[in-house]
């Protein structure tokens, strides 16, 4: 599992609140994603990072903030949760080798009501 | 990055073969085939990667046509453990190596 875990695994939340989801390495990579996985969407990039304080957008990143102020920890932010971010949200690590292969870690689950 | 096609799902009885095709004839040059699969309610898992050459792990084998247009993902003796999401996913260094899923093929391993 490459070390990586996720918090909270679970969340219900309403309409309009905040909420953070962190995502914690033990490696020490540099470069992070997050994701979310909708049903009939497959997994879509939402923000990925490269370094601490080094970010980036990825294809759906509208609703969502990042931050990275250490290596090991990339925190997911909706500064206002709504309906449509209903979804599963994975966090990944690359390894940087011959093949920068991706490591998942085990989701979280977020419901908006 | 390339696009791939995969078919939407596949069985395959346990302990035989399971061969997953994945197009993706617009490939250029710098492109890998990565292959992941997610197993229901976990994160996708990491299988195996190619250029050109095939290659092998302890999970399977890759194999490239010598074209690259097309591969083939082998479980040599699938298990009921192996049903699964299976994604071909070809992707160059670019935007900090993002993997772009598609739909990915249902594997079913039936008894």
């Amino acid at each position: 599992d490459a070390g990586i875990t996720q918090s909270p695994r679970h969340k219900v939340t309403e309409t309009g609140t905040p909420v953070t989801l962190r995502c914690h390495q033990t490696e020490n990579h540099r470069y992070m994603y997050w994701y979310r996985q909708d049903p009939g969407h497959g997994l879509r990039l939402i923000h990925y990072s490269y370094g601490v304080k080094d970010t980036d957008k990825g294809e759906v990143s509208d609703g969502y903030s990042v931050s990275r102020s250490k290596t090991e920890d990339f925190l997911l932010t909706l500064e206002s949760a709504t309906s449509s971010q209903t979804s599963v949200y994975f966090c990944a690590i690359k390894v940087v080798a011959e093949g920068n292969e991706q490591f998942f870690g085990p989701g979280t689950r977020l419901t908006v009501l | 990055d390339a696009k791939t096609t995969q078919p939407t799902s596949m069985d395959c009885a346990e302990g035989r073969a399971a061969n997953l095709p994945c197009n993706h004839s617009t490939i250029s040059g710098n492109e890998y085939v990565y292959w992941y699969r997610q197993i229901h309610s976990q994160g996708p898992q990491y299988i195996i990667h190619g250029l050109k050459n095939n290659e092998t792990n302890e999970m399977a084998s890759l194999i490239i046509t010598e074209d690259r247009k097309s591969s083939t993902l082998i479980l040599p003796h699938a298990t009921l453990r192996d049903t699964a999401v299976y994604y071909c996913i070809v992707r160059g260094i670019n935007q900090g190596g993002k993997l772009i899923f598609g739909q990915g093929t249902e594997l079913s391993v039936k008894p």
